[in-house]
């Protein structure tokens, strides 16, 4: 089972918006509605911020949204803020029966 | 409040075998379907398997580099998971989480490196 494919980097300025894409495939992204999306700052644990595509936990901020077309999710922060500045990585349910993580996006707010 | 805290990691050589715990507190772990992801140094998050729980059948699966290899055990009367690593490679080397595995809980992770 390949990676899900994630942009290595994204930045935006303060107040902004920025999506993070997540591509796999009809076996992963495409064939189920069980996709994640996780933060983590340099050496913490990983916080889950959407799963099922679009459901944020309780606590999470509203600014905070994902999306899913075809192959592709999609992480969307709006009013981008300094401390959003992390890492973040989707993960799938797949055909297998398994998970999958993407490779991981460093967001930097500029 | 859900803990969730990981034990058991260290040195060990290339071949060599090591098991890790994850003593779980604040809900009902005996109902919670369980993980293991762990992360390579400066790389990204991998999944690494799954036991559901007893009344789902307890069956587990995992990821491709490490079946056959790695096996998930759980003690619900100890509200403990386990992963048994055997065969262990230098690639196996991370930082091993235990989670819930809807992925809403993460312990604080055990190091695991394999060298000789």
């Amino acid at each position: 089972q390949s990676a899900l494919t994630q942009p290595a980097s994204v930045s935006g300025s303060p107040g902004q918006s920025i999506t993070i894409s997540c591509t796999g495939t009809i076996s992963d992204v495409g064939g189920y509605n069980y996709v994640s999306w996780y933060q983590q700052y340099p050496g913490k644990a990983p916080k889950l911020m959407i799963y099922d595509v679009s459901n944020r936990p309780s606590g999470v901020s509203n600014r905070f949204s994902g999306s899913k077309s075809g192959n592709t999710a999609s992480l969307t922060i709006s009013g981008l803020q300094a401390e959003d500045e992390a890492d973040y990585y989707c993960s799938s349910h797949t055909s297998s029966n398994t998970r999958v993580f993407g490779g991981g996006t460093r967001l930097t707010v500029l | 409040e859900v803990q969730l805290v990981e034990s058991g990691g260290g040195l060990v050589k290339p071949g060599g075998s090591l098991r890790l715990s994850c003593a779980a507190s604040g809900f009902a772990f005996n109902y919670a379907w369980m993980s293991w992801v762990r992360q390579a140094p400066g790389k990204g998050l991998e999944w690494v398997g799954r036991i559901k729980s007893k009344t789902d059948g307890g069956t587990t699966d995992y990821a491709a580099p490490v079946k056959g290899r790695f096996t998930i055990s759980r003690d619900d009367s100890e509200n403990t998971l386990f992963l048994q690593m055997n065969s262990l490679k230098t690639e196996d080397t991370a930082v091993y989480y235990c989670t819930t595995a809807g992925g809403s809980n993460w312990g604080q992770g055990t190091l695991v490196t394999v060298s000789s």
